[in-house]
């Protein structure tokens, strides 16, 4: 079966830029969570989607959001790209969360410039 | 202090010794879960505990609820074991919100 899917795999772009990364889950699974990963503050939460809905949400500023569509399928926007905004943005789903396992897609590495 | 600690930080092994990776976590949690991620960045979720040991292959994974401390053991050491393993934590009443350590990068040697 399927993985979960993330593109693009790579993303350049320019500080004040606005960007949007896609997750799509494993056929089945409804909770679609977001992280960030940065050498200096390791791997964060971002926030968690199911069925639509926000559930929880991370320490990170307004300029980051997310939405779930009714297929499961993700995406996160970030505005008025900063350069601390380069990272690994990695998702993950899960049946629902948090008592069933999780799968990570392999990440979108944003290099802000 | 981090909510989630870990040690050591670096670890360098011999094919086929016997690792331990610590975690151990400040806050209360509903579930713990190791993780692997491989350079290139693609992470692998490992085991989910909330109580008592689990094993999967060469994996054993343990966690003391009372100790609030977790360990990872990697039985016969293989170079293909070289990752980052990670420790995550979902603290109580926050519903799904990792907190998470901050790594122990593992060499193995041939």
């Amino acid at each position: 079966k399927a993985g979960v899917t993330q593109t693009p795999r790579y993303l350049i772009k320019t500080r004040g830029q606005q960007v949007t990364l896609s997750c799509s889950p494993i056929s089945g699974h409804r909770s679609v969570s977001w992280y960030q990963q940065t050498p200096g503050q390791g791997l964060q939460f971002l926030f968690e989607y199911f069925s639509e809905t926000q559930r929880n949400k991370g320490n990170f500023p307004g300029r980051f959001s997310g939405r779930q569509f009714s297929n499961s399928r993700s995406e996160m926007n970030v505005s008025t790209l900063e350069l601390g905004d380069s990272a690994l943005y990695l998702c993950a789903s899960s049946l629902n969360a948090p008592n069933y396992g999780y799968t990570f897609g392999s990440g979108t590495r944003l290099t802000v410039v | 202090k981090n909510e989630v600690e870990q040690s050591p930080q670096n670890l360098t092994a011999q094919e086929g010794e016997f690792i331990t990776i610590n975690c151990s976590y400040s806050v209360g949690i509903s579930a713990l879960h190791w993780l692997q991620q491989h350079p290139g960045g693609g992470i692998v979720s490992l085991f989910m505990l909330s109580s008592g040991k689990k094993k999967h292959g060469r994996l054993i994974a343990t966690i003391n609820i009372q100790e609030k401390h977790s360990s990872l053991h990697i039985t016969a050491s293989h170079p293909r074991d070289s990752a980052v393993y990670i420790c995550a934590v979902l603290r109580d009443n926050y519903g799904q919100n990792f907190v998470f350590g901050p790594g122990t990068r593992l060499s193995v040697l041939p």
